[in-house]
């Protein structure tokens, strides 16, 4: 079972920063959280992921709140191209064999121009 | 980031017949690979993990000999769906990860249609 919840659905205007928010209330010590989006018809692309301190990379920040309980996902400028479905994952951190990604609902991201 | 690759994107078959779906690293060595499956307006479901060299382990409720999954090198892993059947009409995608990936990557899918 996911262990994230997140809003099933949010538009955002073209140019605009997204904030796309996630709650993972029992993430464990050792957890990382990861995120993913995946375009229409398409596999689902590596975005981010972080421990406990905020990370940013040449797609999008992310915010982890300081209990771990929450994290936000920052896309800074969107674009038309953003529109997807985004997914928050919690998990140990993909080294050992036999680590899985256990995909939730996700938010659908609309950019509207 | 690390590129893998499916093929084919798409496949129709006739009911009772069999398709594979071959899933390639192509800049990384995958130690393991995983197949989902996902259905119209759902999310992503885990059917099975595969390491190389080694025997899948297989989610809850999908049947290992319907769906056989073969990882014999470590770029490479194959779906087999055998007698498909409309209902195994779907989206199916790989992701592989290797010992040096923090991440998994993902193929581009495969749509099957079972007609």
């Amino acid at each position: 079972d996911a262990k994230t919840t997140q809003p099933t659905s949010m538009d955002c205007a073209e140019g605009r920063a997204a904030n796309l928010p996630c709650n993972h209330s029992t993430i464990s010590g050792n957890e990382y959280v990861y995120w993913y989006r995946q375009i229409h018809s398409q596999g689902p692309q590596y975005i981010i992921h972080g421990l406990k301190n905020n990370e940013t990379n040449e797609m999008a920040s992310l915010i982890i709140t300081e209990d771990r309980k929450s994290s936000t996902l920052i896309l800074p400028h969107a674009t038309l191209r953003d529109t997807a479905v985004y997914y928050c994952i919690v998990r140990p951190l993909i080294k050992a064999a036999g680590n899985k990604l256990t995909f939730g609902g996700g938010t659908r991201v609309l950019v509207k121009p | 980031g690390a590129v893998v690759s499916q093929h084919p994107s798409w496949v129709i078959c006739k009911s009772g017949t069999s398709v594979k779906i071959e899933c390639r690293s192509l800049d990384f060595q995958a130690t393991t690979m995983f197949w989902y499956r996902q259905f119209p307006k759902q999310s992503l479901m885990l059917m099975a993990t595969s390491n190389e060299g080694s025997k899948a382990t297989y989610e809850q409720g999908v049947e290992k000999d319907k769906f056989l999954i073969n990882h014999a090198s470590l770029t490479l892993s194959t779906l087999t769906v055998t007698s498909a059947h409309p209902e195994d009409s779907s989206f199916y995608i790989c992701s592989a990860t290797g010992h040096a990936n923090t991440e998994a990557f993902f193929g581009q899918g495969t749509r099957l249609t079972v007609v």
